[in-house]
């Protein structure tokens, strides 16, 4: 079974551009989510999506960022304009409904300078 | 409001057992999980128990979970060099419609 599929691995901007994320989820599962690692800290939840649908945006700063998932598949996450704080690993997760284990893609690791 | 807590680090020898403690506040939770992340990499699930069972063993893995306490444990048997990671604990409620992960453990293992 193929996991959780990130690009870019890697991406480095500079503050104030715009920088797009892709993940593809495990298929099958319906639940995906976004999560923000800060360097030495646990992943926060920036959003969750229920097929298409979102379920939980209440940490995503939706001034900057957003994110879609049209066919309820994969996903997006963007960020407009990025700043310094937005430095971080950005990683995808998708949920086995059954046992609600969520399984993590690789991530992306953003550096804003 | 809802909190995970671990400690930073631990320091084992290679053959020795290590224990990963976790604190969390929240008791409607339904599922506590363990995760590994090695250097460069996303989250592995190592394990995870149910929050009406008090132990899970799976191999060299064995999850203790004490409720009334709020306290959830992973102890690794015959710690080895490739154990050398960060554990996170986490919290994941009915649903899976909140999830909260602790800070990490960064668990180093001496040859």
């Amino acid at each position: 079974e193929a996991g959780v599929a990130q690009s870019p691995r890697y991406k480095i901007i500079e503050k104030r551009q715009s920088v797009a994320f892709w993940c593809n989820p495990i298929s099958g599962h319906a639940t995906l989510y976004w999560y923000q690692q800060i360097l030495g800290q646990g992943p926060k939840l920036l959003i969750q999506f229920q097929n298409n649908g979102v379920v939980d945006d209440s940490q995503l700063p939706k001034d900057r960022f957003s994110a879609e998932r049209l066919k309820g598949v994969d996903s997006t996450l963007k960020i407009q304009p990025a700043k310094l704080e937005d430095s971080a690993v950005y990683l995808c997760a998708s949920n086995n409904a059954v046992t609600d284990t969520q399984y993590f893609g690789p991530g992306t690791r953003l550096t804003v300078l | 409001g809802e909190d995970v807590e671990q400690s930073l680090f631990l320091s084992v020898r290679e053959g020795d057992s290590s224990v990963i403690n976790c604190t969390y506040t929240d008791s409607s939770s339904t599922y506590l999980y363990w995760y590994k992340q090695e250097p460069g990499a996303g989250l592995q699930l190592l394990t995870y128990i149910f929050s009406n069972m008090d132990m899970k063993q799976d191999q060299r893995l064995t999850v203790l979970l004490n409720k009334k306490d709020k306290h959830l444990s992973l102890r690794i048997a015959d710690t080895q060099t490739g154990d050398s990671a960060i554990y996170f604990c986490a919290e994941i409620y009915t649903g899976g419609f909140k999830t909260i992960f602790g800070a990490g453990t960064r668990l180093f293992v001496k040859a």
